[in-house]
């Protein structure tokens, strides 16, 4: 079955430390997406990517870093730079050149600091 | 820049009931896309509904419609016949049909709906 998957499902940073959430998807889908869930906040856009080797920044890009290197795969790194980096993550993805096609999403990392 | 606002941060039904969700957006332009997509317990995100911004004919899927009121920037989504399934989060979204780098989709900060049985 096609899809997106996200590992781990549970993450703990310490402090200082930079963490990867992984993303891959074999959909075939141009673009990818990382959004954060905060509770009441609804999900902020923090990077994102059209095609491969290339990616844009969302709302919230700052201590975070991504690389687009494979078109199914879409890995995320919160660097120590990210002071509040608890929170839900979510990869999804896109027929990017139909506007109208829904995004998949994986089934979320939940980031905690030690 | 585009702005969704949901503003019911909860709401909760009587199963078997209907229920309506709102959400507003605004916007400068006049070619776009809308979703309501479904955040159940297991926290998976599904999309439930979409609906372009040039069809007039409001889009309907199974117990599932919308109300598209683009002048009022409206797009309210009903719920018939709730199931005890439909309890989940629910988060509306805004895509600009333009193509081009800034290809992102905005969300609003969801309706926690709950099902009374």
């Amino acid at each position: 079955d096609g899809g997106i998957t996200q590992s781990p499902k549970y993450l703990f940073r310490k402090e200082g430390q930079n963490v990867t959430l992984s993303c891959e998807q074999n959909l075939n889908h141009d673009a990818m997406y990382w959004y954060r869930q905060d509770p009441g906040q609804g999900l902020r856009l923090i990077y994102y990517s059209q095609i491969v080797n290339d990616f844009q920044k969302g709302d919230i890009a700052e201590g975070y870093s991504v690389s687009r290197e494979k078109k199914e795969s879409f890995p995320l790194t919160v660097t120590s730079a990210q002071k509040n980096p608890t929170a839900f993550y979510l990869c999804a993805s896109s027929i990017a050149w139909r506007q109208a096609e829904k995004l998949f999403f994986g089934s979320g990392t939940q980031l905690s600091v030690l | 820049a585009q702005t969704v606002t949901q503003s019911q941060p909860e709401m909760s039904v009587q199963e078997a009931e209907t229920v309506t969700l709102s959400c507003t957006y605004d916007t400068s332009e006049s070619d776009y896309y809308l979703f309501w997509y479904k955040q159940p317990p297991s926290r998976q995100m599904i999309l439930v509904i979409r609906q372009e911004a040039y069809k007039q004919q409001n889009a309907t899927e199974n117990r599932f419609s919308v109300n598209f009121q683009k002048a009022a920037k409206s797009f309210s989504l009903k719920i018939s016949d709730s199931q005890l399934g439909d309890a989940a989060m629910y988060f509306c979204a805004y895509r600009s049909a333009r193509v081009g780098r800034d290809d992102k989709i905005i969300f609003g900060k969801g309706t926690r709906l709950h099902i009374l049985p």
